[in-house]
């Protein structure tokens, strides 16, 4: 069974800090892995990761991918109050179609 | 564009009646997903459909729920009879198909029920 393990659970900083989320996975033939933001309503996407060592950036954010170890971070530099968020990860495999795994999330507050 | 559309927004009933949660899929999508999401559970997969196919139904919890999808554009999930078990967020979502690799999934704002 795939399985993906977010760290931490929660976290609060203040605004201008750098946070970095973290997220293991156990999957049998891996595919790709996904970031998702989701505030009050709806898991909107960030990236999507499949080769190892590539950075994807977005703004502030950035994440990245490690094959070999199984993991992937999520980087956010000068963190905002809007940034507060759960972030979810989530992979696929490619035995198991369409189908994503998600982690718990990691509840990410940031105070003024 | 329209994103994933999802009804009712809330929806609040007493044990044991019927619930009928409806979504209308991104156009172009050919992959629908349903899943529910509790503090204690997570953002968990029920079923999810491609070209209007049921393709995987193991995340569905037990006979009470059920979903089709008559078209490319609608879909239900039903819960008969409901259960206070059941509360939590039911999220619909929808990608598009392509091939060998896996699409990101677009979400809808969600319904939260509640079950008395």
């Amino acid at each position: 069974e795939d399985k993906v393990v977010q760290s931490p659970l929660s976290l609060v900083v203040h605004e201008g800090d750098t946070v970095t989320l973290n997220c293991s996975y156990e999957v049998t033939n891996f595919r790709s892995l996904l970031w998702y933001k989701q505030e009050k309503k709806a898991p909107t996407f960030l990236f999507m990761l499949t080769s190892s060592g590539i950075e994807k950036k977005s703004g502030r954010l950035s994440s990245i991918l490690d094959k070999k170890e199984l993991f992937s971070i999520l980087n956010i530099t000068a963190t905002q109050t809007g940034d507060s968020a759960v972030y979810l990860c989530a992979v696929g495999s490619e035995t198991s179609g369409s189908r994503l795994t998600f982690g718990e999330g990691t509840q990410l507050t940031v105070n003024p | 564009d329209a994103g994933v559309i999802q009804s009712p927004r809330h929806e609040v009933t007493e044990m044991g009646q019927e619930v009928t949660l409806r979504c209308k899929p991104i156009s172009g999508h050919n992959s629908l997903f349903w899943y529910r999401q509790t503090m204690m559970r997570g953002l968990e997969l029920l079923i999810y459909f491609n070209n209007n196919v049921p393709i995987d139904d193991s995340g569905m919890p037990e006979d009470r729920f059920s979903a089709k999808m008559p078209n490319a554009s609608f879909s239900t999930l039903k819960i008969q009879p409901s259960e206070p078990r059941d509360s939590a967020v039911y999220f619909c979502a929808s990608s598009p198909r392509s091939g060998v690799s896996i699409q990101p999934q677009h979400f809808g704002d969600g319904t939260r029920l509640s079950i008395l």
